[in-house]
């Protein structure tokens, strides 16, 4: 069956526009979550959307991020007026909730430079 | 504190020997534990999960889990030069509303040197 998707898979945009960045997690999962990894450091959480519940944003870095999760499937990660340090590697991964808790399955990530 | 923490490493071992990655989380209600698998320059990938105390055999791999200690591992057997990689470790942990959430480390950069 489909995996995780994330699109773009690379994006290079200029200082201060906004991107947005696009997860379609597999079919059935309930949760999503957003990691950033910058070049060689680990997973950075982001956000965490859960079923219907208000999404756990305790991860987002400044007010510039923000993350929509419509119709408890596809998610879009908007970063407003980039900067240099926004430049990583974005990755999602769904999961479900099984008898013995959450599997995590990850999308190929989205690579983005800021210039 | 960090909830989930891990030795960066790099660990290095030779071709053939056992590698033991080690791995230990805060005292929260906790259900699963996973380990994941990243190549340089790819997603992370599930390789082995575990839910109860002791041992669970995959193969090569070993998950140990020893929820008193808070403590859970991942022994390779027979390492090879492809198993360089970084490992992550990753808990469930319960939050409010009765769901769960996952926290990662850092993970441990393996090396296996031929």
């Amino acid at each position: 069956g489909a995996g995780v998707s994330q699109s773009p898979s690379n994006k290079v945009t200029e200082k201060g526009k906004d991107v947005e960045l696009r997860c379609d997690p597999i079919s059935g999962h309930t949760a999503l979550y957003w990691y950033r990894q910058r070049l060689g450091q680990g997973l950075e959480f982001l956000i965490y959307f859960q079923g219907n519940s208000a999404p756990d944003k305790s991860g987002l870095p400044s007010d510039r991020f923000s993350a929509e999760r419509t119709g408890g499937s596809v998610s879009t990660l908007t970063i407003q007026r980039t900067q240099q340090e926004d430049s990583a590697v974005y990755l999602c991964a769904s999961s479900f909730t099984g008898t013995s808790g959450e599997t995590q399955y990850f999308g190929p990530g989205t690579r983005l430079l800021v210039l | 504190q960090k909830e989930v923490e891990q030795n960066s490493g790099p660990l290095s071992v030779p071709e053939g020997a056992i590698a033991s990655l080690n791995c230990t989380y805060s005292d929260r209600v906790s259900q699963s534990f996973f380990w994941y698998r990243q190549y340089s320059g790819k997603s992370p990938e599930l390789i082995m999960s575990i839910y109860s105390n002791g041992d669970k055999e995959d193969g090569r791999f070993t998950a140990q889990l020893n929820k008193a200690s808070q403590y859970v591992s991942l022994l390779i057997r027979d390492s090879q030069p492809s198993d360089s990689a970084t490992y992550l470790c990753a808990v469930n942990f319960l939050v409010s509303g009765g769901y769960q959430k996952v926290t990662f480390g850092t993970g441990t950069k393996l090396q296996v040197i031929p």
